[in-house]
């Protein structure tokens, strides 16, 4: 079945600066890739996704890019702010399949 | 984004009680519904998926038994931890997809379980 891994698993960036987070996937068939972010005794909250008809994705400060070829995909957060701090899961659907399988998640902290 | 909602956010409960749990669509129809358990610090870990009118789908090792999850409508899915014991104590968390989010699957708040 399909496989995610997520990295880093915590990750520090000062106010202002980018932050990247990284995940693979094993499936080939896999063609949703969706991003959540979970603050402190919430639930994810979906924050931008990709299908594997495009490479790239940008949302104003958020942006995710796709290499199907290589099976990873990425969070880009520019000119991070405070509020940003949070948890960030990357989850992948395989093709034809209902679910989606999380990556271990990755506790970002923007420093003011 | 497509609102889910869940309800109740935090309940404690006597072992050996029962207690339900509740997940609503309030702006789309989600004809499939996921529950996941959530430890602190981890991943989501998914339970089991649930259609609209037919029976859920359990992970492995998942006690269908102990977790039992009904999804009568095409916006409520419910579920119910029977029989709890403190090791049940988690985080619940609901989700739903319909063809009216455009598929995309869209998270509840959450909802803190304490056995006591």
């Amino acid at each position: 079945g399909e496989n995610v891994e997520q990295h880093p698993s915590t990750l520090s960036v000062q106010e202002g600066d980018s932050a990247v987070i990284k995940c693979t996937y094993s499936d080939s068939a896999s063609n949703y890739f969706p991003w959540y972010k979970q603050e402190l005794g919430k639930g994810p909250q979906l924050i931008i996704d990709i299908r594997s008809n495009v490479g790239e994705k940008k949302d104003q400060r958020i942006a995710v890019t796709l290499n199907k070829t290589a099976k990873h995909f990425s969070l880009h957060i520019t000119e991070t702010q405070p509020e940003d701090s949070a948890v960030y899961f990357c989850a992948a659907s395989p093709q034809g399949a209902q679910k989606l399988v999380f990556g271990q998640g990755t506790r970002l902290t923007i420093n003011p | 984004g497509a609102v889910v909602s869940q309800h109740p956010s935090r309940v404690i409960c006597k072992s050996g009680t029962s207690v339900k749990i509740e997940c609503r669509s309030l702006d789309f129809q989600a004809t499939t519904m996921f529950w996941y358990r959530q430890f602190p610090k981890q991943s989501l870990m998914l339970m089991a998926t649930s259609n609209e009118g037919s029976k859920a789908t359990y992970e492995q090792g998942v006690e269908k038994d102990k977790f039992l999850i009904n999804h009568a409508s095409l916006t409520l899915s419910t579920l119910t931890v029977t029989s709890a014991h403190p090791e049940d104590s988690s985080f619940y968390i609901c989700s739903a997809r319909g063809g009216d989010s455009g598929n995309t699957i869209y998270f509840g708040e959450g909802s803190w379980l304490t056995v006591v």
